[in-house]
């Protein structure tokens, strides 16, 4: 039982450099969402989605893109890394929206 | 604008204390609240909480949420320091984003 397998667990990027995290879910569930992380901040998302190719915006969405192919998978989008961007990400996964989710192990960010 | 408030933001305490965490919200159509605990890696999830009054337990742990107060409490009884974490509040209003307050660092000393 997997559960939502995040890879990879740490990553190191330049300024500029593109990455995917990845993120996938065996639950069946249609709800499926990123975080990211920073000290004293809790945690913020920054996309979800609530089914196969249907995703839209959260609270931080800038300078990431997401998008939702199948049911299992959601993948997250760094299309030219910035500093602001070093945090640890998280993504959950959830039957539906407002039951509660299951998070991955979460991925280590750090762009020099 | 939706948003979750949490306090204290950190506690220090010695085992056999209890303790009392404090969450707060303003959403617009609120569906829930959660409660997480976090500890090295990934939230782990402790509670929902949908109607007011109506207190969940789990062993030591339990939480209660007062609607007209806009406010939840989660209590942990006889702290050990194996209760020590980040104590996450969210709170999912009917827009489908969960929302996430700052957490609570609980740290119980022997």
């Amino acid at each position: 039982n997997a559960g939502v397998t995040q890879t990879p667990k740490f990553q190191v990027l330049k300024t500029g450099q593109s990455m995917t995290l990845q993120c996938a879910q065996d639950m069946n569930h249609e709800y499926m969402s990123w975080y990211r992380q920073d000290p004293g901040m809790g945690l913020r998302l920054i996309h979800y989605s609530v089914g196969a190719g249907i995703t839209d915006q959260g609270e931080v969405p800038n300078g990431y893109n997401v998008s939702r192919s199948t049911t299992e998978d959601f993948p997250l989008r760094l299309l030219s890394a910035a500093p602001s961007q070093t945090s640890v990400y998280f993504c959950a996964s959830s039957y539906e929206p407002r039951r509660a989710g299951t998070f991955g192990s979460g991925t280590r960010l750090t762009v020099v | 604008e939706d948003k979750v408030v949490q306090s204290p933001l950190s506690l220090v305490v010695h085992e056999g204390d209890t303790v009392t965490l404090n969450c707060s919200y303003e959403v617009t159509n609120f569906r829930s609240l959660l409660w997480y605990k976090q500890e090295k890696k990934a939230p782990t999830f402790l509670f929902m909480l949908t109607s007011s009054g109506i207190e969940k337990k789990s062993g030591r742990l339990s939480s209660i949420l007062d609607k007209k107060e806009l406010s939840s409490i989660l209590n942990i009884t006889a702290t050990q320091t194996g209760d020590s974490a980040i104590y996450l509040c969210a709170v999912w209003p009917n827009t489908g984003k969960l929302i996430f307050g700052q957490g609570t660092t609980l740290q119980v000393k022997p």
